[in-house]
């Protein structure tokens, strides 16, 4: 069966650096797109990133674009965010999800890792 | 980029029938699929409405989604409510790149 978990959340200051992992097993992962998606405490979701099957293209929202980057790496069936210069506002829970380029489903889901940003 | 407006909250009686509605703000309605996602407290989102109507296995026929071109809005409608349908859902679509949720809605069975 499909799985996701998520890894590398925890306490940061403001202005540091993270990195979140996911480790996807039961699919062929080099098949999909993957997203990143966070959900801020007591908040709606909201779409962050993506990537696509071969790592050749890349999107962002614009509220992490140029300090958020994301990665895979299709050997080793994960996926990664790389989160630069960390403010309050991005405490959440990060969740990764697979990411059906057809319809832009997000049909599977990890269960999260918390991030808190503060000092 | 466009939104999606969803009612913060809706309550029904258990048996009951309730729609939840999603407002896209501008661009059509039909040009990109819609999904909804459930999701219960403390739990990570589950899909249960993929493209516009179409329900994943496992997603009781309770549940069924549509497209409304006039009202440029889709619908999430779950009939003979459960208090296991007690939860948050949202409406998400896209454009081009980007992929954008609605602010959610709390169905409360009551």
């Amino acid at each position: 069966q499909v799985q996701l978990v998520e890894s590398g959340g925890g306490l940061v200051k403001p202005g540091g650096s993270l990195r979140l992992s996911c480790a996807a097993s039961g699919f062929t992962f080099s098949d999909y797109y993957m997203s990143w998606i966070r959900q801020a405490p007591g908040k709606g979701l909201e779409w962050l990133s993506h990537i696509s099957s071969s790592s050749s293209y890349t999107n962002y929202a614009d509220s992490v674009k140029g300090r958020f980057t994301i990665s895979r790496d299709n050997a080793k069936n994960s996926l990664f965010l790389q989160m630069n210069s960390l403010r309050a506002e991005d405490t959440a829970v990060y969740y990764c999800a697979r990411d059906s380029t057809v319809g832009a489903t997000f049909d599977y889901w990890g269960q999260g890792t918390l991030v808190t940003v503060s000092s | 980029n466009f939104m999606l407006t969803q009612p913060h909250s809706v309550s029904e009686s258990p048996g009951k029938t309730v729609t939840i509605s999603c407002t896209r703000s501008s661009g059509t309605i039909a040009t990109n699929y819609v999904q909804w996602y459930q999701q219960r407290p403390g739990s990570a989102p589950t899909i249960v409405i993929y493209e516009d109507n179409q329900r994943p296995s496992g997603v009781p026929d309770r549940f069924s989604g549509s497209i409304d071109s006039s009202s440029n809005s889709a619908s999430l409608t779950i009939s003979g409510l459960k208090t296991e349908d007690e939860a948050d859902y949202y409406c998400q679509s896209y454009d081009n790149n980007n992929r954008v949720f609605g602010g959610g809605t709390k169905l409360t069975v009551l």
